[in-house]
């Protein structure tokens, strides 16, 4: 079974059109992220939600609007796409911050976007 | 702010022999917890190994192991036994002490490309 999943795994799509990427985790954590891989293999934090509340919005552009409908989900929406959006993106997880020493993160595979 | 810091872009190693990778990072707090990621031409991110800045015990996981300096601010992963599946892309990653909201995120350093020489 996969912990975290991600649809798409590739996007290819043009400027200005407007897409969504899903993430679904089922090992019942309350948190969830997302990161931005440039292409450079940079990894740097986006979001993170707990149990459905944002909590961390690292001064992403306002195209980029998160959404999680509930703690296993975290879909991320981004309008207007522009060529700097090309990178890969990881949804990840990890238990709440009550749960003590839970706190490492696991990621899904990953989705590759390409504005063209 | 934290910073993860990875001075080598490229590191190379012969199957079978041992190769450490080195990550250093620049904190105020007292407790953190530092984590290897491994990322393979297949891009998942997968967990190599975590350590707890609280504990002196270095942490290892069957070939794995980190060399953990917590005065000096280091976390180097020693690789024993290369094998060519352990050729990918290596990122060393900081997570600050669960006190406050904010803290879960990971910062990562800039990552490490391992080859393996047959």
């Amino acid at each position: 079974d996969t912990a975290v999943s991600q649809t798409p795994k590739y996007l290819v799509t043009q400027m200005g059109n407007d897409k969504s990427i899903k993430c679904e985790q089922n090992l019942g954590h309350d948190t969830m992220y997302w990161y931005k891989q440039d292409s450079k293999k940079f990894l740097k934090i986006m979001f993170s939600y707990n149990n459905k509340e944002l909590i961390i919005n690292e001064t992403v552009p306002n195209r980029f609007s998160p959404k999680s409908p509930d703690k296993a989900h975290l879909n991320l929406h981004i309008n207007s796409l522009e060529l700097g959006d090309s990178a890969v993106y990881f949804c990840a997880s990890s238990q709440d911050r009550a749960s003590g020493a839970k706190e490492t993160q696991y990621f899904g595979p990953g989705t590759r976007l390409l504005v063209l | 702010a934290q910073t993860v810091t990875q001075s080598q872009p490229e590191m190379s190693v012969q199957e079978a022999e041992t190769v450490t990778l080195s990550c250093t990072y620049d904190t105020s707090e007292s407790d953190y917890y530092l984590f290897w990621y491994k990322q393979p031409p297949s891009r998942q991110m997968i967990l190599v190994i975590r350590q707890e800045a609280y504990k002196q015990q270095n942490a290892t996981e069957n070939r794995f192991s980190v060399n953990f300096q917590k005065a000096a601010k280091s976390f180097s992963l020693k690789i024993s036994d290369s094998q060519l599946g352990d050729a990918a892309m290596y990122f060393c990653a900081y997570r600050g002490f669960i006190s406050n909201f904010g803290n879960e995120k990971l910062t990562f350093g800039t990552g490490t490309r391992l080859t393996i020489i047959p």
